[in-house]
């Protein structure tokens, strides 16, 4: 059973176009984490979010832990935004995260 | 401070032999997690320690994989025997107790 779904699969983006994607729980979580990867390189940690809505720079993640949903929002899209983003789910304290599949997302000139 | 090391970043072994994975986390992190990572599944988990206390074995790896924690800064994964459907990245993570994870680069694994 996969305990984490997102969407959409794929993404193909206009450079400067915003992006939204989402992912949701089968079971009650109370941490979620998003993570970027580029093609062969490292899962970056892109924002730490348990609840509510937290920035960092053009990105915004919004959780909303009652309805086991969040969300991360990519303003004003750049190619180099171009990569994988998975989210994470942490069920509850001392156990470990499950992941989605990711969202592969091409951002095109 | 360096972010969590692993090697080597390659593998490739013949079916049957056993190889040996390591990691090391960052500093001060108390968690340590064993990932493979393949386009088909995604990231499974492999093993999970907390204070090298193994939390989690992650189940169906358990037959022909074994991960240790010998101190807290430096941990191994050996898969043994190895067959040619383990050929993945894996990924070693760290944390501090309930915090975010930093990943390591990953070592890619391929078995002829």
């Amino acid at each position: 059973e996969q305990q984490v779904q997102q969407s959409p699969a794929s993404l193909v983006l206009q450079e400067a176009e915003n992006a939204e994607l989402q992912c949701s729980f089968s079971i009650f979580t109370n941490q979620v984490q998003w993570f970027y990867q580029r093609p062969g390189g490292r899962l970056v940690s892109l924002l730490y979010n348990p609840s509510g809505t937290k920035q960092s720079g053009r990105l915004t993640s919004t959780t909303v832990i009652k309805e086991r949903r969040s969300s991360l929002h990519i303003s004003s899209s750049q190619i180099t935004d171009s990569g994988t983003y998975l989210c994470a789910m942490e069920r509850d304290s001392g156990t470990y995260q499950r992941f989605g599949t990711g969202t592969k997302l091409q951002v095109v000139p | 401070d360096a972010g969590v090391t692993q090697t080597p970043r390659h593998e490739v072994a013949e079916k049957g032999q056993t190889i040996i994975l390591k990691c090391e986390p960052v500093s001060g992190h108390n968690d340590l997690f064993w990932y493979r990572q393949t386009k088909i599944q995604g990231l499974e988990l492999l093993s999970y320690f907390r204070s090298k206390s193994l939390m989690e074995d992650g189940g169906a790896f358990k037959d022909r994989f074994k991960a240790e924690m010998l101190n807290s800064s430096f941990s191994t994964l050996k898969i043994q025997p190895t067959e040619p459907k383990d050929s993945a990245v894996y990924l070693c993570a760290s944390s501090l107790e309930n915090y975010e994870q930093y990943f390591g680069p990953g070592t890619r694994l391929t078995v002829l």
